[in-house]
């Protein structure tokens, strides 16, 4: 079954560094998310992305993200220069054009020190 | 803003027993409701889902129901079993963002 891959699995940064978190979505979707998830709460919607270009953004998805579809199978997440707080988890979704099923990825940890 | 508040917070029940988790949103545009269940060190996975035209669906021992009026839906599993401990999360979608409930930890005792 398809699925979706991130990569690394474990991120550790010093505060003020730039991080990319890599995501390959399932071959055919079209739709594509970022989530973050700080530990022991829920999932935070960051932002959606089609078409290259982004859809909707959550007031956490500032200035010092980004995210990219460098390619025809991956999907970034840029973190200009981090801070403690952006410590989380961070997962990757997809979805297809004719269902509204999202589809996660395992995640990557950010540690940020 | 939109908001999607899940009750309760933890829940422990015996093995074979029915658990229900309640969630109430805030947005009227969300017509998508699905939800996700996540063990330790993983993403969320799907389980369930429920769109708004429908009041509910039912798939084995998992069935949603939805009161689009009150702004309620819910999540029942009958005939818990251990393997059912895990986070469930409900979220509510409308358009391209999804808001997601705070979770709900299910211990189910064996």
């Amino acid at each position: 079954e398809p699925e979706v891959t991130q990569t690394p699995s474990h991120q550790v940064t010093q505060m003020g560094q730039e991080v990319i978190l890599r995501c390959v979505p399932i071959s055919n979707h079209l739709y594509f998310y970022w989530y973050r998830q700080i530990l022991g709460q829920k999932v935070e919607f960051l932002v959606s992305f089609y078409n290259n270009e982004i859809s909707e953004k959550s007031e956490i998805f500032d200035d010092q993200f980004s995210v990219e579809r460098p390619d025809g199978s991956n999907f970034t997440l840029k973190i200009r220069s981090t801070k403690l707080e952006d410590s989380a988890m961070y997962f990757c979704a997809s979805k297809d054009r004719y269902t509204d099923t999202q589809y996660f990825g395992p995640g990557t940890r950010l540690t940020v020190l | 803003g939109e908001n999607v508040e899940q009750h309760p917070s933890t829940l422990s029940v015996q093995e074979g027993d029915s658990a229900v988790i309640k969630c109430t949103y805030s947005d009227s545009a969300s017509n998508y409701f699905p939800w996700y269940k996540q063990e330790l060190g993983k993403g969320p996975q799907l389980i369930i889902d429920i769109r708004s035209n429908v009041g509910e669906k039912k798939d084995q021992r998992i069935a949603v129901t939805l009161n689009k009026t009150a702004k309620h839906f819910s999540l029942h599993i009958t005939e818990t079993q251990p393997e059912d401990s895990a986070v469930y999360f409900c979220a509510a979608s409308g358009g391209f963002k999804t808001i997601f409930g705070a979770g709900t930890r299910l211990f189910v005792k064996a």
